[in-house]
């Protein structure tokens, strides 16, 4: 079956420290991959997307994320996090057809 | 202005009502998407549209019906609400060309 998972439902992290937020699907085969953040109140913004070629991939707001066929896995990374990070940061895969997103991440950021 | 809009923003409505939600967008794409998303599932499609004529189920559509007006207007439908449809509504479009989809701010929807 086609799944998302993202393990971490809530992750704290202070101002200034880096970040790793895990991803990890179950496809039939290579997805196309994306990070969307929803900042409170919010629509979702697309941060990367991955569908072929160089697994590491650079989004807005500083952040990128590595594909690793072997683990199956897509995570996202930032060196310094900023207060205006925390938001809710969600996984997707899929074709161009149609999305599966994870469950999300909520992060906190503390001063 | 959004490129995709989302009326209502916020709905309160009771058990057994009709209520439509709709949404509108500005750029021109062909497909458009309504997911709901509750705390601790992320989003689920309900249901997607890639053209005028071409209305698909998503994974949760039991409960909901969708009309495709337009290109540009797709709106969703609870023919008659339950509490547990209280959730945030989400409408998405994408171009097949670049395989992004474009999201809506959501409507808010509270069933009592």
């Amino acid at each position: 079956a086609q799944s998302v998972t993202q393990p971490d439902i809530h992750i704290t992290v202070s101002e200034g420290a880096s970040l790793e937020l895990r991803c990890n699907y179950s496809y039939g085969a290579t997805p196309y991959l994306f990070w969307y953040v929803q900042s409170p109140g919010q629509g979702l913004q697309l941060l990367l997307k991955y569908f072929s070629g160089d697994t590491l991939v650079q989004g807005i707001k500083g952040f990128e994320a590595e594909f690793k066929r072997s683990q199956s896995s897509f995570n996202l990374r930032k060196p310094s996090v900023h207060w205006s990070d925390a938001a809710e940061y969600f996984c997707a895969v899929g074709t161009t057809d149609k999305l599966i997103f994870g469950t999300g991440t909520r992060l906190q950021v503390f001063p | 202005d959004a490129d995709v809009t989302q009326t209502p923003r916020n709905r309160i409505t009771k058990t057994g009502k009709r209520i439509m939600l709709e949404c509108s967008q500005t750029k021109g794409h062909d497909r458009m998407y309504w997911y709901r998303q509750d705390p601790g599932l992320g989003l689920r499609l309900i249901y997607y549209s890639f053209d005028v004529k071409d209305i698909n189920k998503g994974e949760i559509s039991d409960g909901y019906s969708v009309s495709r007006q337009a290109q540009a207007k797709f709106s969703l439908s609870l023919e008659s609400a339950i509490p547990n449809q209280t959730a945030l509504y989400f409408c998405a479009t994408s171009d097949p060309g670049h395989t992004e989809q474009y999201f809506g701010p959501g409507t808010r929807l509270t069933v009592t």
